[in-house]
């Protein structure tokens, strides 16, 4: 089984550009997640979708988009890259219901200069 | 809101000795509770969860970690580190439902020939 599949694995960006991180998952659940993790912060929530149709903010939503394109896929948009936002970004889905392990992604590491 | 305290960033233990990994969670319905490892330039994956059944939980690569409602924390302890155990440890807390993992900031841990 793949998993969780992010693509791209790396990414370089200059300020300003836009950029669509994607997500897919084969394991048939329900919700799925978007965090960044940078050096001494842990993992930080983005967004999520508790099932498919829905979107909700996490803890640092701005400067991110997100689109639950069905229930496999969960992407992640920069409209307008900034430096503050050179990060590793990982995807995570679970079943979402009782049972709340989240299975992740390998990640992204974006790099905007 | 949940949340997660893990003490000390770094953590640093000769080869053989006990490993013993500190986390504090706050939760206002009874918790789920996660301990994930990440390699350097991999993503996370889970070593143990806890989801209110027996309050000592083993999970793989022979650790353990204890559920202790009184004191609020999920400690997670290895009799004997092997150089292999060398990564970042996240502690994670869940109320539940749809609601996400909140995690802590990471400890890494050293482990000294």
């Amino acid at each position: 089984n793949a998993g969780v599949t992010q693509t791209p694995k790396f990414q370089v960006l200059k300020t300003g550009q836009s950029m669509t991180l994607q997500c897919a998952q084969d394991m048939n659940h329900n919700s799925m997640y978007w965090y960044r993790q940078d050096p001494g912060m842990g993992l930080r929530l983005i967004y999520y979708s508790a099932s498919e149709g829905t979107t909700d903010k996490g803890e640092v939503p701005n400067g991110y988009n997100v689109s639950r394109l069905n229930k496999r896929e969960f992407s992640l948009r920069l409209e307008s890259a900034a430096p503050s936002q050179t990060s590793v970004y990982f995807c995570a889905s679970s079943v979402g219901w009782k049972n709340t392990e989240a299975f992740f992604g390998q990640g992204t590491r974006l790099t905007v200069v | 809101a949940q949340s997660v305290t893990q003490l000390g960033s770094h953590v640093s233990v000769s080869e053989g000795a006990l490993v013993l990994l500190r986390c504090n969670y706050s939760s206002s319905v009874p918790p789920y509770l996660f301990w994930y490892v990440q390699y350097p330039n991999q993503g996370l994956q889970l070593l143990l969860k806890y989801t209110s059944a027996a309050t000592l939980v083993k999970g793989i690569n022979g650790f353990e970690a204890e559920f202790k409602k009184s004191e609020t924390s999920f400690h997670l302890t290895k009799p004997s580190a092997h150089m292999s155990d060398a990564a970042e440890y996240f502690c994670a807390v869940s109320e539940g439902g749809n609601t996400p993992l909140v995690f802590g900031k990471g400890t890494r841990l050293s482990v000294i020939a």
